[in-house]
């Protein structure tokens, strides 16, 4: 059974770099067709969806609107995926969960979801 | 990008009413929508896919219906565990977005 852990500090400051972790578990992250990718909650709003990587590394798909400040990248060897966020700001204070997609279908898997609070 | 426009945003609802909550796309996504409800404190949880589909497990008061730009999403007879917030999400092209979500209130 398909599960996704997110991990990370559930703190981080002003103009510094959010680093997330998501474990996957029950399926291989090398696995051909899927993608994963991260999604993110502002506390009492919607959803918005941050990026997604292809399992071979190589095809990428970011948000415009954080492009210029998002890497998300695949450890094979730990079966886990990575996403970065550079120069954060209070309005990136957030649930951020983790996903798998199908590449020619819906999310299929989340994770549980992990508050980063941006704050100094 | 593909907005998605989630209508609407609260409902007033009573145990066994009949709900309907609509989402437009800005332009068409075929049938590439799938629909969340979402509890408090906790990830989303697919109820319908490819805008009919439902999703295994999910009870079968969920329906999904639409096509193009306009999706519907409608439970036969509210339950008590119903009342919560509802999503709906594009998947025919990236950016993958979604709407700003209907909160299912008590009448």
């Amino acid at each position: 059974q398909l599960q996704l852990q997110e991990s990370g500090p559930g703190l981080v400051k002003p103009s510094e770099t959010l680093s997330l972790t998501c474990t996957v578990s029950g399926a291989s992250i090398s696995s051909s067709g899927y993608y994963w990718g991260w999604i993110r909650q502002p506390p009492g709003k919607g959803l918005e969806w941050i990026g997604s990587i292809y399992y071979t590394g190589s095809t990428y798909y970011y948000n415009p609107s954080l492009e210029s400040r998002v890497t998300v990248s695949l450890d094979t060897s730990k079966n886990q995926f990575s996403l970065r966020l550079s120069s954060v700001t209070a309005a990136d204070t957030a649930v951020y969960y983790c996903a798998r997609r199908p590449s020619s279908g819906h999310p299929d898997g989340w994770g549980q979801g992990t508050l980063v609070t941006v704050s100094s | 990008d593909i907005q998605m426009t989630q209508s609407p945003s609260t409902l007033s609802a009573s145990v066994g009413d009949r709900v309907t909550i609509t989402c437009r796309a800005s332009q068409s996504i075929s049938r590439w929508l799938a629909w969340y409800q979402q509890k408090p404190g906790k990830a989303p949880n697919l109820l319908i896919y490819k805008a009919s589909s439902l999703e295994s497990g999910v009870p079968s008061r969920f329906s999904g219906s639409g096509s193009g730009t306009e999706f519907t999403l409608t439970i036969s007879s509210l339950q008590p565990d119903d009342f919560t917030t509802y999503f709906c999400q594009q998947y025919s092209s990236y950016p993958l977005t979604f709407g700003g979500g209907t909160k299912v209130e008590i009448k």
